[in-house]
């Protein structure tokens, strides 16, 4: 059972160093989305793929982020110029787009700018 | 606004001593209301789809309700392994891919 993988788990960069990070879907979802999540809160929505095409992106999501699904299977999340606000951990989730769209967490990445 | 609301924040409880979390929400049009469960430093794990009002799902001593304006977790004979962050997020209808969480509630449960 390969659950969602997210790498790495943890990051620490500086202030103004580019991150990227990359999360593997299971494997028969269709659907890959992007949160955040900062401590003491629930996740909040960044962006969301169905196959290659970026369908929906959150206001929170500057002009610093950007995300790619090149393929329709991995996911890139990258982070231009990073902010000492950028530290959080980044989730990422898939679904299979059925009745409900159960979305189905990985691990995490824990992002530190210093 | 789609929004919600979690309460209470911060539950102690003794291990058996039964109790519920509230989920209160406002969504133009429910698709689904889940519930997470999320341990510290992990991602959140799945346990509940509510579709509609009057729905109840059922795992183990996890017991989840719906009505048209909230959502109760009930937690039955509670263990400190049922020590966690409950998350409930709400899919509003239309074409939109996002969950809207709430805040959390974190359950401690002693022995």
């Amino acid at each position: 059972d390969t659950g969602v993988s997210q790498d790495p788990r943890h990051k620490i960069t500086k202030r103004g160093q580019n991150v990227t990070f990359r999360c593997d879907p299971i494997s028969e979802h269709n659907r890959l989305y992007w949160y955040r999540q900062t401590l003491g809160q629930g996740p909040e929505f960044l962006t969301y793929f169905q196959n290659e095409a970026q369908l929906e992106k959150s206001r929170l999501l500057s002009n610093r982020f950007s995300a790619e699904r090149p393929k329709g299977s991995f996911s890139t999340l990258e982070i231009q110029r990073t902010e000492q606000g950028d530290s959080a951990m980044y989730l990422c989730a898939s679904s299979s787009g059925s009745r409900g769209d159960t979305q189905y967490f990985g691990p995490g990445t824990r992002l530190t700018v210093l | 606004e789609d929004q919600v609301t979690q309460s209470p924040e911060a539950l102690r409880l003794q291990e058996g001593e039964s109790s519920s979390l509230n989920c209160s929400y406002t969504v133009s049009g429910l698709r689904g209301l889940f519930w997470y469960r999320q341990d510290p430093g992990k991602g959140p794990e799945f346990l509940f789809t509510l579709y509609s009002a009057g729905e109840e799902k059922e795992k183990e001593r996890l017991k989840a309700t719906l009505t048209k304006k909230e959502s109760f977790l009930h937690i039955t004979a509670p263990k400190p392994e049922d020590s966690a962050t409950y998350l409930c997020a709400v899919q509003a209808a239309g074409n939109t891919g996002k969950l809207i969480f709430g805040q959390g509630t974190t359950l401690q449960v002693k022995p």
